[in-house]
């Protein structure tokens, strides 16, 4: 088991370019979430999925994306890139093991934007 | 939404002594986890605990969903412990989680 895989794991974009975070899971778990983090601060969560075909938001999604064609991969896109967006980006499964809702990190990637 | 907070926010230990971080939480919750963060960023799950006490080794959990708080204990710091300690919850009704701020942890030889 890979278990929680993010690529890249460091970006550079310039302002207004766009990319996709990529995280894939092979733990069949059916949630998954995607969260920042800023310096010093703790984690907020993005967008986050219940199942394939399921999304919503959550604290901070704005100029961010993401879609669940499958129960495996949670890619998120950055549509228009601003520096405000310059964080470490974590993705997230969680799914029952021995009865609980463990969440997995992968192990993020660092986005810069200039 | 609900609100977590934590405490303290920083602590410094000699490798050797014991602590306690506590995490408070404003609502109901059926999913309560502490992770650890190293130094290198990685984020690991120490414990799931939304109710009740758990050990594993030197650590130990605790939360009282009734009085809204959970305490992780740490025996015998050593410095392979140092990093971000954070608790977060998934508020009941609700399929959020919402991180705490964080216990900056380190512990010197």
């Amino acid at each position: 088991n890979a278990g929680v895989t993010q690529t890249p794991k460091f970006q550079v974009l310039k302002t207004g370019q766009s990319m996709t975070l990529q995280c894939a899971q092979d733990m069949n778990h059916e949630y998954m979430s995607w969260y920042r983090q800023d310096p010093g601060m703790g984690l907020r969560l993005i967008h986050y999925s219940v199942g394939a075909g399921i999304t919503d938001q959550g604290e901070v999604p704005n100029g961010y994306n993401v879609s669940r064609s499958t129960t495996e991969d949670f890619p998120l896109r950055l549509l228009s890139a601003a520096p405000s967006q310059t964080s470490v980006y974590f993705c997230a499964s969680s799914g029952p093991t021995s009865g609980f809702n463990i969440q997995y990190f992968g192990a993020g990637t660092r986005l810069s934007v200039l | 939404g609900i609100q977590v907070e934590q405490s303290p926010p920083d602590l410094i230990l000699q490798e050797g002594a014991n602590s306690t971080l506590r995490c408070n939480f404003s609502d109901s919750v059926n999913n309560l986890q502490w992770f650890h963060q190293n130094p290198w960023g990685q984020l690991i799950n120490l414990f799931y605990i939304p109710s009740g006490t758990k050990q594993n080794g030197r650590l130990s959990a605790t939360t009282v969903a009734t009085e809204r708080y959970s305490l992780l204990y740490i025996s015998s710091s050593q410095t392979t412990d140092s990093g971000v300690y954070f608790c977060a919850v998934e508020r009941r009704g609700y399929q959020k989680v919402t991180f705490g701020t964080g216990t900056k942890l380190q512990v010197i030889p």
